[in-house]
């Protein structure tokens, strides 16, 4: 079945480390984004993509970095400079003007 | 820039009543999409619908119905005869008509449980 992969489903980091998230779609989309999500917040756009290496920062950019070197993949790293990385982070594609599908997430943690 | 707000934080109702949960979003576009998310503790957002701007009509599939505004820029949503599967956290989002641009702005969700 087509879809969304995130991975891992659980991350912890260390102080001062950088982390990446996974995350994979076989559904041929064009589009692919990554958005935050914290407790009794909506989803703030992090990063997205709408073509291979080519990316454009949403509202949140600072502390993260991406790369789109396959159509079907979207890596979000999570670096030091992110002070408060502590979140739910969410994977999502679109195509043409479809509406966006999202993958299941990755919770991360800092240990 | 657009908004959209979710006033309604946490409902709880008993199995089988209706429910209503609020959106009312602020633009100064013509056209644009509004959508509604569902989110069960599983954590993925699933897609419920999309309205373009140009099409006010009510929609109905199921028990879900959807009341689109203009006038109020509301685009509320209607669960009737509520089911414990309900429970979820449903998120109200806005994007522009600009083919390029497919940015989605949420709101802060509405947690939904539905007391067997």
């Amino acid at each position: 079945d087509g879809g969304i992969t995130q991975s891992p489903k659980y991350l912890f980091r260390k102080e001062g480390q950088n982390v990446t998230l996974s995350c994979e779609q076989n559904l041929n989309h064009d589009a692919m984004y990554w958005y935050r999500q914290d407790p009794g917040q909506g989803l703030r756009l992090i990063y997205y993509s709408q073509i291979v290496n080519d990316f454009q920062k949403g509202d949140i950019a600072e502390g993260y970095s991406v790369s789109r070197e396959k159509k079907e993949s979207f890596p979000l790293t999570v670096t030091s400079a992110q002070k408060n990385p502590t979140a739910f982070y969410l994977c999502a594609s679109s195509i043409a003007v479809q509406p966006q599908h999202f993958g299941d997430g990755t919770r991360l943690s800092i240990l | 820039a657009q908004k959209v707000t979710q006033a309604q934080t946490e409902i709880s109702v008993v199995e089988k009543e209706d429910v209503t949960l609020d959106c009312v979003y602020e633009t100064r576009d013509t056209t644009y999409y509004l959508f509604w998310y569902k989110q069960p503790p599983s954590g993925e957002l699933v897609f419920l619908i999309r309205r373009n701007s140009f099409d006010e009509q009510n929609e109905i599939s199921g028990r879900y119905s959807w009341n689109f505004q203009k006038s109020t820029s509301s685009f509320n949503f209607t669960i009737t005869a509520s089911q414990v599967v309900d429970s979820a956290v449903y998120f109200c989002a806005f994007k522009i008509s600009n083919f390029g641009n497919e940015k989605l702005t949420f709101g802060t969700g509405t947690r939904l449980t539905i007391i067997p």
